[in-house]
């Protein structure tokens, strides 16, 4: 079954515009953890934002923002102030909690962005 | 040093060849793991690696064999590969038994077999 769920394949963007990346997730462990990654066609994964389950605060990281909605089981990723150089894949992914040993790190379908001079 | 370093960048290969990729770390990390993308996909996990022994395997062909010699290294060797196997492989890293530390990735081994 399907753990991370991101709607939009494609997104189209102006630049200096605002922009919101969906993310849904489906656990029924209490502890776990919400990420975002960019994808940059160089091919590496580069980590944007964190959020825990239990964190009660909505997490920032300079121009990104998640929008942590637990009830409804979404995490979507803001962007203020879009740049040409955001433009990028965006992945969503969930690590659950184990009581032991490494966690596994499941990726979303990944959202294509495209910000527009 | 936040950096995971994999080798080669690219490699092709025939399908009766071997070869192995290589990944690094100097973070303290106790956990690594390799993951496989295919164009337009998200990573699909293969193997984690936790205090250097093998801890998870999904269920992975016997032709990608992985091996983490110290726990700075990760390797990956490959043998008797199919062209369906080319893709971009990501090592990354993390800290170990937590769900609130990030994995570091290195930029990936693009892999063609032929």
């Amino acid at each position: 079954a399907q753990k991370i769920t991101q709607t939009q394949p494609g997104m189209f963007v102006q630049e200096k515009e605002a922009v919101t990346l969906d993310c849904t997730y489906d656990t029924s462990d209490p502890s776990y953890g919400l990420f975002w990654y960019k994808q940059p066609s160089s091919g590496e994964m580069i980590f944007l934002i964190y959020q825990g389950s239990y964190d009660q605060q909505n997490a920032t990281e300079g121009r990104y923002s998640l929008n942590f909605q637990k009830a409804r089981k979404s995490a979507n990723l803001v962007i203020s102030a879009s740049q040409l150089g955001d433009s990028a894949m965006y992945f969503c992914a969930m690590r659950e909690g184990r009581a032991q040993g490494a966690q596994k790190l499941v990726f979303g379908q990944g959202t294509r962005l495209t910000i527009n001079p | 040093d936040t950096e995971v370093t994999q080798t080669p960048k690219h490699l092709v290969m025939g399908m009766t060849n071997k070869k192995s990729l290589k990944c690094e770390q100097h973070m303290g990390h106790r956990a690594m793991y390799w993951y496989k993308q295919k164009a337009k996909k998200p990573p699909e996990l293969m193997f984690v690696y936790s205090y250097e022994k093998l801890s998870i395997n999904e269920s992975v062909p016997s032709r990608f064999s992985p091996e983490c010699p110290n726990s700075s290294l990760l390797n990956l060797h490959l043998h008797a590969l199919q062209p369906e196997d080319s893709a971009l492989y990501l090592c990354a890293s993390s800290q170990e038994e937590a769900t609130n530390t990030e994995a570091f990735f290195g930029q990936g081994t693009r892999l063609t077999v032929v």
